[in-house]
């Protein structure tokens, strides 16, 4: 079956203007979780989505943004971009409790 | 927030060297995982293992939970095995979200 796609691989923005990045999950799979990795803070949790609910959040501001559609596929927004908003945003989905998580390959996000 | 550290930091081997890395978490977790970072980004998933263990061909992991530590066996090193190795695990069934440790950063000699 077809993994987690996450569309545009790569993206160049503008500081100042904002960014929408999606997410397809697995079939079947109603969790979809979004990371955030740079070279200076890691991997890092943004937020997870259950069946159109947002369950948690990590610690972003709010510029950092998302929803979660009825057939389960994911967007993030980011608005007002900055320069540190630069690094590659990856997306995992899940069958839920129990289960691991299956990643995307990832939206490389440039911030210019 | 529960905090992930993971050993070594760095591991250069030879192909066909053996390896284990080690993975201690600062509270319980109860959807500890592995993956394997390649150099194009693509996390794949190893082991989801909250405790026991698993084993997948050349890879292995144990999980010790009572004691909030992880490792994770490579034998018969190859070259295709480089990369970034990183843990992670959570609190929630899933909706605390993964904290990943800083990886182990795997480089196989030919």
């Amino acid at each position: 079956k077809a993994g987690v796609t996450q569309t545009p691989r790569y993206l160049i923005k503008t500081r100042g203007q904002q960014v929408t990045l999606s997410c397809s999950p697995i079939s079947g799979h109603r969790s979809v979780s979004w990371y955030q990795q740079t070279p200076g803070q890691g991997l890092q949790f943004l937020f997870e989505y259950f069946s159109e609910t947002q369950r948690n959040k990590g610690n972003f501001p709010g510029r950092f943004s998302g929803r979660q559609f009825s057939n389960s596929r994911s967007e993030m927004n980011v608005s007002t971009l900055e320069l540190g908003d630069s690094a590659l945003y990856l997306c995992a989905s899940s069958a839920g409790t129990g289960y691991g998580y299956t990643f995307g390959s990832g939206t490389r996000l440039t911030v210019v | 927030g529960i905090q992930v550290e993971q050993s070594p930091p760095d591991l250069i081997l030879q192909e066909g060297a053996n390896s284990t890395l080690r993975c201690n978490f600062s509270d319980s977790v109860n959807n500890l995982q592995w993956f394997h970072q390649n150099p194009w980004g693509q996390l794949i998933n190893l082991f989801y293992i909250p405790s026991g263990t698993k084993q997948n061909g050349r890879l292995s992991a144990t999980t010790v939970a009572t004691e909030r530590y992880s490792l994770l066996y490579i034998s018969s090193s190859q070259t295709t095995d480089s990369g970034v190795y990183f843990c992670a695990g959570g609190a929630g069934g899933g909706a605390d979200g993964l904290t990943f440790g800083k990886g182990t950063h795997l480089i196989i000699q030919p």
